[in-house]
């Protein structure tokens, strides 16, 4: 699968560090999504970005900052994090957003681990 | 408020037998779409099928098929001759009033040899 990619694959940081998520899309759609997957709970919807504009921000902490350069990356900053902020977080795309018709596809994951 | 359950958090099974995952969800929209997404251990999820609730046939992709209850809320996943490559956690969802995806826990499917 190359639909979707994010990098790095794996991330170890400490609280005090600044690091940034990647995600890119490749099947020329207009909506990304930043999801969090942890252990044992269902995937919590963080943001979504249709058409570079940010249309959902579901109460996310200030130490996550989405960024929506254009329609094909979507990055994640991550500043002062807390050890429960360790999770996979996982990338996806869909032709939009405003249709019942659009499928979600996701990237592998970055399996980020705050110390 | 709109909710999606899985409440089988494991399951296996035996190589070529046939397995079925439950989801219950409750929703007020007349329309929606349902989904099933697959995650193996290499954490890509990845669309194994989808019903629209419109349409009382229910959706079938090789040896993935659904059983969809509109009125019981109830949308399973059922697998045949399952194979190997099918262990996974086994996620379903359900498109919300705002198109976002309300999603259930999951259930870790493990298919024995």
């Amino acid at each position: 699968e190359t639909g979707v990619t994010q990098t790095p694959r794996h991330l170890v940081m400490g609280m005090t560090n600044k690091k940034s998520l990647k995600c890119e899309q490749h099947l020329g759609h207009n909506a990304m999504y930043w999801y969090k997957q942890s252990a044992k709970k269902p995937l919590e919807l963080m943001f979504v970005y249709n058409f570079k504009e940010q249309t959902e921000n579901n109460s996310v902490p200030s130490r996550f900052s989405p960024e929506c350069p254009n329609s094909s990356h979507l990055f994640l900053h991550l500043h002062t994090l807390q050890p429960e902020d360790s999770a996979l977080y996982l990338c996806a795309s869909s032709q939009d957003t405003g249709g019942l018709t659009d499928t979600q596809y996701f990237g592998p994951g970055t399996r980020l681990t705050v110390l | 408020a709109q909710t999606v359950t899985q409440s089988q958090p494991e399951m296996s099974v035996q190589e070529a037998e046939t397995v079925t995952l439950s989801c219950t969800y409750d929703t007020s929209e007349s329309n929606y779409y349902l989904f099933w997404y697959k995650q193996p251990p290499s954490r890509q999820m990845i669309l194994v099928i989808r019903q629209e609730a419109y349409k009382q046939q229910n959706a079938t992709e090789n040896r993935f098929s659904v059983n969809f209850q509109k009125a019981a809320k109830s949308f399973s996943l059922k697998i045949s001759d399952s194979q190997l490559g099918d262990t996974a956690m086994y996620f379903c969802a359900l498109e919300g009033s705002n198109y976002q995806l309300i999603w259930g826990a999951g259930t870790k499917l493990i298919i024995k040899p």
